[in-house]
């Protein structure tokens, strides 16, 4: 119940395109849903969060939907450009317990030209 | 500059031989923890410590310690490696139990042999 799934694994998309990531989650209890960008050679870093009272959320050409009754919540990159491309996780806590934060696996995103 | 400082960034050792992996902050975080990263898994968190002497296991603590003596101090101490502790290791602090942003380091390669 605690796991956050994550897919795809990878994706290959072309610059100018719209790339898609999409994470699920079972605990109904997570309240804190953010996504981290990582460039190979660094550590995570935050792109975008959202909370579950609001079902869209948009910072530049990064945005967050999500849909509480299916327990889903996607990454949409509009845009894409090859400095795009990276390692995005997912992920989810709760407000009352942040010690835990649940990572997905993982989405490497190539953006070729 | 806020960072999240860890060393060593690559360290190659052998079966037993006991290693720390040093992380230092510079915000003022209450909050820091331990996570390892390893290819289709994303990152699971080690340790955790709320402020100085309270620490606390994550989902992954067999074969590490951990020790919180200062604020800005979090260490990771692998007693007696083991091949399978070979991953990439990243330290992260938060401002409190809170605040949902974790700021990480650049992360320590290791490799047991």
């Amino acid at each position: 119940q605690q796991q956050v799934k994550q897919s795809p694994q990878s994706l290959i998309v072309q610059k100018g395109g719209i790339s898609i990531i999409n994470c699920a989650y079972e605990n109904t209890a997570f309240d804190y849903f953010p996504w981290y960008q990582q460039f190979p050679g660094k550590g995570p870093a935050l792109l975008i969060a959202i909370r579950p009272d609001v079902s869209e959320k948009k910072e530049g050409r990064f945005t967050i939907s999500f849909n509480k009754s299916a327990k889903q919540f996607s990454l949409h990159i509009m845009d894409s450009q090859p400095g795009d491309s990276a390692t995005y996780f997912c992920a989810a806590s709760m407000r009352t317990s942040y010690d835990k934060v649940i990572f997905g696996p993982g989405t490497s995103l190539s953006v070729i030209p | 500059e806020a960072q999240v400082t860890q060393n060593p960034r690559y360290l190659i050792t052998v079966t037993g031989k006991k290693l720390t992996v040093t992380c230092s902050q510079n915000m003022n975080h209450e909050y820091m923890s331990w996570y390892r990263q390893d290819p289709g898994l994303g990152l699971r968190q080690i340790y955790y410590s709320m402020n100085v002497e309270v620490t606390d296991k994550g989902d992954v603590p067999e074969g590490y310690k951990v020790s919180r003596k200062e604020k800005r101090n979090f260490p990771l101490i692998l007693e007696s490696p083991s091949p399978n502790q070979t991953s990439l290791y990243f330290c992260a602090s938060r401002l409190d139990r809170y605040t949902g942003e974790l700021f990480f380091g650049e992360g320590s390669r290791l490799t047991v042999l």
